[in-house]
């Protein structure tokens, strides 16, 4: 079936750092890929998705291009501050024809902590 | 604002008793989702529910219930079968089931054993 895979944190950056987690699929059909994030003690938000390849997604500094080739959907920000500390998670979502049975599946997250 | 309400925030479940987490949304959504969240393991699905008065079993719908008697309302009953209760539930919905549109999310609630 249909799955995501990202990379283990926790992640730790200094204030201005550049970031970038890793998040690749496997899918049938074409999914839609979603990013989103996690405040402590909060529920998700969507920070950003992409509906087809080579879509590049956008929201508050946040960039991912959706990358059929490589099967990739990296989260990417150039300059991360101490308000981004929180859980992300890249998620895809293959319609009622794909293997997700049309759900959201998720990876297991990346905690993201940023040191002043 | 639309938005998802799930209440409460916090919840307390003694041993062989059932609770339920109850779920509102404004959103006219039609589909709606039970998500329980454990550290380190993401999300799992536990039921959802495309259309009033239809739902359907997820990955982890063991020890778990719901109803969706109304468009706006999905409760997720925790009963004494579910021996490890003990997460963060987070509920859903979307506009559609199947379209690849993003779901909202609620803020959760955390349920704990007394």
């Amino acid at each position: 079936g249909d799955s995501v895979t990202q990379m283990e944190g926790p992640v730790t950056l200094s204030e201005e750092a550049f970031l970038t987690i890793n998040c690749t699929y496997t899918a049938t059909g074409y999914p839609s890929l979603f990013w989103y994030v996690q405040y402590p003690g909060e529920g998700l938000q969507l920070l950003l998705k992409a509906t087809k390849a080579d879509d590049k997604g956008s929201n508050k500094g946040f960039e991912a291009t959706y990358r059929k080739e490589t099967t990739s959907f990296h989260l990417e920000k150039g300059s991360v501050q101490v308000s981004d500390s929180a859980v992300y998670f890249c998620a895809l979502s293959g319609g009622n024809y794909g293997g997700s049975q049309g759900n959201l599946i998720f990876g297991k997250g990346t905690k993201l902590s940023v040191k002043p | 604002d639309g938005g998802i309400t799930q209440s409460p925030k916090y919840l307390f479940r003694k041993e062989g008793q059932n609770v339920t987490l109850s779920c509102e949304q404004n959103l006219n959504h039609d589909a709606m989702y039970w998500y329980r969240q454990d550290p380190g393991q993401g999300l799992r699905l536990i039921y959802y529910s495309q259309i009033v008065n239809d739902f359907q079993k997820g990955d982890i719908a063991e020890g778990y219930s719901v109803s969706r008697e109304k468009k706006e309302s999905f409760p997720l009953t925790v009963t004494s079968a579910q021996k490890n209760p003990t997460a963060f539930y987070l509920c859903a919905s979307s506009v559609g089931h199947g379209d690849n549109q993003p779901q909202h999310f609620g803020d959760g609630t955390r349920l704990s054993i007394l």
